[in-house]
């Protein structure tokens, strides 16, 4: 059974650029979270998607930034014009339900984007 | 809003010897409390976890963490370290009610188990 897998591993853009970071679910899953992990900062919250809905986008930054869970295919994390500060890990993790939020999450390996 | 502090950036502790890692917690109500570790280039990976019951939770590795309301803590132990336990380590923290479903991670701790 295939764990969370994420694509690519690493990520090199320049100023302006477009990032995508690509998340599969765990099989039985229906839903995901992205991350972003800084060092010093440790994990913060992004967004967290049901298949066709954004359920809590809290954490994602008002611009540049958007995710969607389409029906068919990954979950895509969307950096348009990409700046320095976007340089981090980010990470998707993915559980078969949230309920009341008692249920561990599943991550994948992470996406190093780098912006040069 | 739900945090989750973890008061050292790092720990050392000698091959055997019994290790903790602390830390606390603030949420509305009562809490499901998690604890994670991470390996150099890869994901984090779930240890344990208190929903309910015994405050004494036992999860993978040989790791155990102890819940204690009075305190807000969810400490994790280890008896006896290995080399290999060496890695960074997150609690979290969400809302039974409350608080939110979206758990809250800690910064991290860092642990260093020397041979």
């Amino acid at each position: 059974n295939a764990g969370v897998m994420q694509n690519p591993r690493h990520l090199v853009r320049r100023r302006g650029q477009e990032a995508r970071l690509r998340c599969s679910p765990m099989k039985g899953h229906s839903h995901v979270y992205w991350y972003r992990q800084l060092p010093e900062e440790g994990l913060k919250f992004m967004v967290y998607l049901q298949k066709e809905n954004i359920i809590d986008e809290s954490g994602m930054p008002k611009e540049r930034f958007s995710a969607e869970f389409p029906k068919e295919g990954p979950s895509i994390l969307r950096i348009q014009q990409v700046v320095r500060g976007d340089s981090a890990a980010y990470f998707c993790a993915s559980s078969p339900f949230s309920g009341t939020g008692g249920i561990e999450q599943f991550f994948g390996p992470g996406t190093r984007l780098t912006v040069l | 809003a739900q945090s989750v502090a973890q008061p050292e950036d790092q720990v050392n502790v000698a091959e055997g010897n019994p290790l903790t890692v602390k830390c606390t917690y603030s949420v509305s109500g009562n809490p499901y409390l998690f604890w994670y570790v991470q390996y150099p280039n890869r994901g984090l990976q779930f240890l344990l976890k208190y929903i309910t019951g015994d405050n004494l939770v036992k999860g993978s590795y040989g790791f155990e963490a102890e819940f204690n309301k009075s305190q807000t803590s969810f400490h994790l132990k280890k008896p006896s370290a290995l080399v290999s336990d060496s890695a960074l380590y997150f609690c979290a923290v969400s809302g039974a009610s409350g608080g939110s479903y979206i758990p809250t991670f800690g910064r991290g701790t860092s642990l260093i188990v020397h041979p």
